[in-house]
């Protein structure tokens, strides 16, 4: 049973360009959130997808978007890219029953560095 | 003031210590609580869930205090594969579920 995957594992881009960001979740898993971590910190809540909307959104611009796919995989977008941008993103799984999320599962990460 | 706050660490501890972790978190309505471990440029992996009743798993108790908005975490007989960032996790549905991550508390178990 596979895990939560993600690609790619690193990243290097400059300032202003755009990325995409993929995300596969656990098999039987239905939402999916994506996590920004800087270098010393916890991760930081991005947004949460499930049924392919986005359903919860943390303190992050609108240069940040996503989606989800009919199979329940996920991308994150982020366009016009800042120094600060540089971070590993995590994406996590989980099922959704009823009002109560399951334990998250984390994939391994993509490590963004932006020049 | 931050959602969830942590010790700012990091703890230097000998192997066979019991070490605690302390956390606070701000919203009331805070659902599901967690301890996740992260090791060195790896995924955080969960340690363990929460509960108001506490809970043990080998060397490592939780506990929970919802009227004092507090969560902790003690680990027995420190061993050196111990070592790691310990982060504290509060999850809250407001529509969807929001997860909200300490900066974590890093930990060094030494022989």
């Amino acid at each position: 049973d596979a895990g939560v995957t993600q690609s790619p594992t690193h990243l290097i881009k400059t300032r202003g360009q755009q990325v995409t960001l993929r995300c596969s979740p656990k098999s039987g898993h239905d939402t999916v959130s994506w996590y920004q971590q800087a270098l010393g910190q916890g991760p930081q809540f991005i947004f949460q997808y499930y049924e392919e909307e986005e359903r919860q959104r943390g303190n992050f611009p609108d240069r940040f978007s996503g989606h989800q796919f009919p199979n329940y995989s996920s991308e994150l977008n982020v366009n016009a890219l800042l120094l600060g941008d540089s971070a590993l993103y995590l994406c996590a799984s989980s099922q959704l029953r009823g009002t109560h999320q399951d334990t998250q599962y984390f994939g391994p990460g993509t490590r963004l560095t932006v020049l | 003031r931050k959602e969830v706050e942590q010790d700012p660490g990091p703890f230097n501890v000998p192997e066979g210590a019991t070490v605690a972790f302390n956390c606070t978190y701000s919203n009331s309505a805070s659902q599901s609580f967690f301890w996740y471990r992260q090791d060195c440029r790896k995924e955080p992996k969960l340690l363990m869930s929460v509960y108001s009743s506490g809970n043990e798993d080998g060397r490592f108790t939780a506990q929970l205090n919802r009227a004092s908005q507090y969560i902790s975490l003690l680990i027995r007989d420190s061993k050196l594969s111990d070592s790691a960032t310990y982060l504290c996790v509060v999850s809250l549905n407001t529509g969807g579920f929001k997860t909200i991550f300490g900066a974590g508390t890093r930990l060094f178990v030494k022989a």
